[in-house]
């Protein structure tokens, strides 16, 4: 069983649909990010959590660390939003997930 | 914020050769990471390189391999040494900083 789990593998969705990718860890971790990888390879960093909540723009991130959980929101989702999302964490070294696809048409 | 710039952006290279990637950071960071990632999935630690120490590779990665160079805190180097056709792959450089995770812009590696 990999030590980050990612659902769903992929993803489609109409423009303007709200959008939830999942993320499970079985590991202690100090830290969760949310990777934003786009078709040619080039990697954002969208965001990193300890705790709680953040919110930039229309993303959304939650972590609830007793669960060991992670889910990335995306309101008013648009086809830019199209990329390879990708759930990491860091007890000592980054371990990643196998990320989502998503597609959002028009 | 961190700015990666790395080289080559990609190449073609025949079974048994070396290729050396590099990696420029525009910010003094203490750990440069090194992945790979193989077509079709996520990302996998090759190594941790910090300044002035040997880096530190994962299970299933070599020196003999893979060396690493990181002369200062703003670059470092990657060797895929004796390339066959499995090593060919994406290689991406990346630090931490403020939170944030910055990636190097990858490099796709392709051996004949």
């Amino acid at each position: 069983k990999n030590e980050v789990e990612q659902s769903p593998q992929n993803l489609t969705a109409q423009e303007g649909e709200f959008i939830t990718i999942n993320c499970s860890y079985s590991v202690g971790i100090s830290a969760l990010h949310w990777l934003q990888q786009h078709p040619g390879g080039g990697i954002v960093s969208l965001f990193m959590l300890s705790s709680g909540k953040k919110k930039h723009g229309r993303l959304i991130a939650t972590i609830n660390i007793q669960e060991k959980h992670s889910s990335l929101h995306i309101t008013a989702s648009h086809p830019r939003d199209s990329a390879v999302y990708i759930c990491a964490v860091s007890p000592n070294d980054m371990r990643f997930g196998a990320g989502t696809r998503l597609t959002v048409k028009p | 914020s961190a700015v990666i710039s790395q080289k080559p952006s990609r190449d073609i290279c025949q079974r048994g050769t070396s290729l050396t990637i590099q990696c420029q950071v525009d910010s003094q960071v203490t750990m440069m990471f090194w992945y790979r990632q193989q077509p079709g999935q996520s990302l996998t630690l090759i190594a941790t390189a910090n300044q002035g120490s040997e880096a530190t590779y994962e299970s299933g990665f070599v020196i003999d391999k893979f060396p690493i160079s990181r002369p200062n805190l703003t670059f470092s180097t990657l060797t895929v040494s004796n390339m066959s056709p499995e090593d060919s792959s994406i290689y991406l450089c990346s630090v931490g900083l403020a939170e944030k995770l910055f990636f190097g812009s990858g490099t796709q590696l392709s051996v004949l």
